[in-house]
């Protein structure tokens, strides 16, 4: 059974960028494809984009031009950057195992960033 | 994008009731549909793929149908672990899109 971790700070000032890995063990990152998702505090989720193990990516487009994810195969991880900021992307970020089309099967256990000063 | 609606927002259930939550899609998608459970502080769990497919580990009181733009959940007998929120999403399109979200709570 494939495990996801999320590690990162947990603070953002505005206008700075987010960073984020997400460390997958019990599988390869070689295989599928690998996601990032949010979720503001009590409220819905969003897909930010997802990445293959190629490097290949796909990225929201309401976000694209603040995203970049990348892959890192030797160490089994991927990461994500969000530029500039703001009280807005306050959320859960969530990396994921995107399987099956679109589904995902295998979720980390969330990691709560906070934008502020 | 394409918008997900779920229906009924919150659904006040009581153990051993059939429950049932509606998902639907602004267009077709193509049956290219999940559903998932989210308890509070915790990550989804995937419940349903592909409209109808169980996932490994999930009991069978769950299942899913639909087509088109209108898709549903159905549990059939509610049992106290089934207290939580529920999510459907889109996978026909990207972005992918989840519904807001049903809250079952106990009656």
């Amino acid at each position: 059974q494939v495990q996801l971790q999320e590690s990162g700070p947990g603070l953002v000032k505005p206008s700075e960028t987010l960073s984020l890995t997400c460390t997958v063990s019990g599988g390869s990152i070689n295989t599928d494809f690998w996601s990032w998702i949010r979720q503001p505090p009590g409220k819905g989720l969003e897909c930010i984009g997802y990445i293959y193990y190629s490097g290949s990516t796909n990225y929201n487009p309401s976000l694209k031009s603040r995203v970049t994810m990348s892959v890192d195969t030797s160490k089994n991880q991927f990461s994500l950057k969000l530029s500039s900021v703001t009280a807005a992307d306050t959320a859960v970020y969530y990396c994921a195992r995107q399987n099956r089309g679109g589904s995902f099967d295998s979720w980390g256990h969330g990691s709560l960033v906070t934008v502020s000063s | 994008d394409i918008q997900m609606t779920q229906s009924p927002s919150i659904l006040s259930a009581s153990v051993g009731d059939r429950v049932t939550i509606t998902c639907r899609a602004s267009q077709t998608i193509n049956n290219w549909l999940a559903w998932y459970q989210q308890k509070p502080g915790k990550a989804p769990n995937l419940l349903i793929y592909k409209t109808s497919n169980l996932e490994s580990g999930v009991p069978s009181r769950f299942s899913g149908s639909g087509s088109g733009t209108e898709f549903t959940l159905t549990i059939s007998s509610l049992q106290p672990d089934d207290f939580a929120t529920y999510f459907c999403q889109q996978y026909n399109n990207y972005p992918w899109t989840f519904g807001q979200g049903t809250k079952v709570e106990i009656k």
